[in-house]
């Protein structure tokens, strides 16, 4: 089967960095995005990884490590807009993609 | 240019109702893709196509149905909605090998 795995919640402070973590179990894996959503609101594509390494696009990164099945998404300079959902996703050879459950961001002034 | 359109936003069904929601994309993308999200959870694919005249099911198929007779539109339908169909559906498309989608603004359905 396919499962991901990502923390519930994550309480970061105004300004600094915080790093969303992301575990994947998957056959003809080809990549990982990431997705942010606001409450009430769509989601939107922040980032994708098909190679090892760091994607880097402006304040946000995004790690992956295809041997490790694992990936990381990174936010800098914390902004209180930043409070939202946090969705790692994978996308299969079968075109499919798959969601995890979320990481809800909180952001302490 | 528009992106990915859904309508309606909202809607309110009595059990054993059918509707359609409708999703339409002016991308000229070649995916789409249909999920429910309920409330605190992640996103379940329901239905998917990769081009006019293919539909593909996905992970929770039970309960809707998908047509795609243009590269535009690829509408969902639920025949006998129950309770359980209760959720927030969300259309996407994107390109043939791209990472990330587009997703509409989303349908809010209750079933009473």
């Amino acid at each position: 089967g396919q499962s991901l795995e990502q923390p519930s919640e994550v309480t970061a402070v105004e300004g600094a960095i915080v790093q969303i973590n992301c575990t994947y179990q998957t056959s003809g894996f080809y990549g990982l995005s990431w997705y942010q959503q606001h409450d009430g609101g769509a989601p939107t594509f922040l980032s994708y990884n098909a190679l090892d390494g760091l994607e880097e696009t402006g304040r946000f990164s995004s790690f992956l490590s295809r041997s490790d099945s694992y990936g990381y998404l990174l936010l800098q300079e914390l902004q209180m807009k930043d409070s939202a959902s946090y969705f790692c996703a994978v996308m299969n050879r079968d075109d499919k993609i798959i969601f995890g459950k979320g990481t809800r961001l909180h952001i302490l002034p | 240019n528009a992106g990915v359109t859904q309508t309606p936003k909202f809607r309110i069904l009595k059990i054993g109702q059918s509707m359609t929601l409708q999703c339409t994309q002016d991308m000229n993308h070649n995916y789409m893709y249909w999920y429910r999200q309920d409330p605190g959870m992640g996103l379940k694919l329901i239905y998917y196509s990769v081009g006019a005249g293919i539909t593909d099911k996905g992970e929770v198929p039970n309960g809707y149905n998908v047509s795609r007779s243009t590269t535009e539109d690829f509408p969902l339908r639920l025949e006998l909605a129950a309770p359980s169909q209760t959720s927030v559906y969300f259309c996407a498309s994107n390109e043939q090998g791209a990472g990330g989608y587009t997703f509409g603004s989303g349908t809010r359905l209750t079933v009473v």
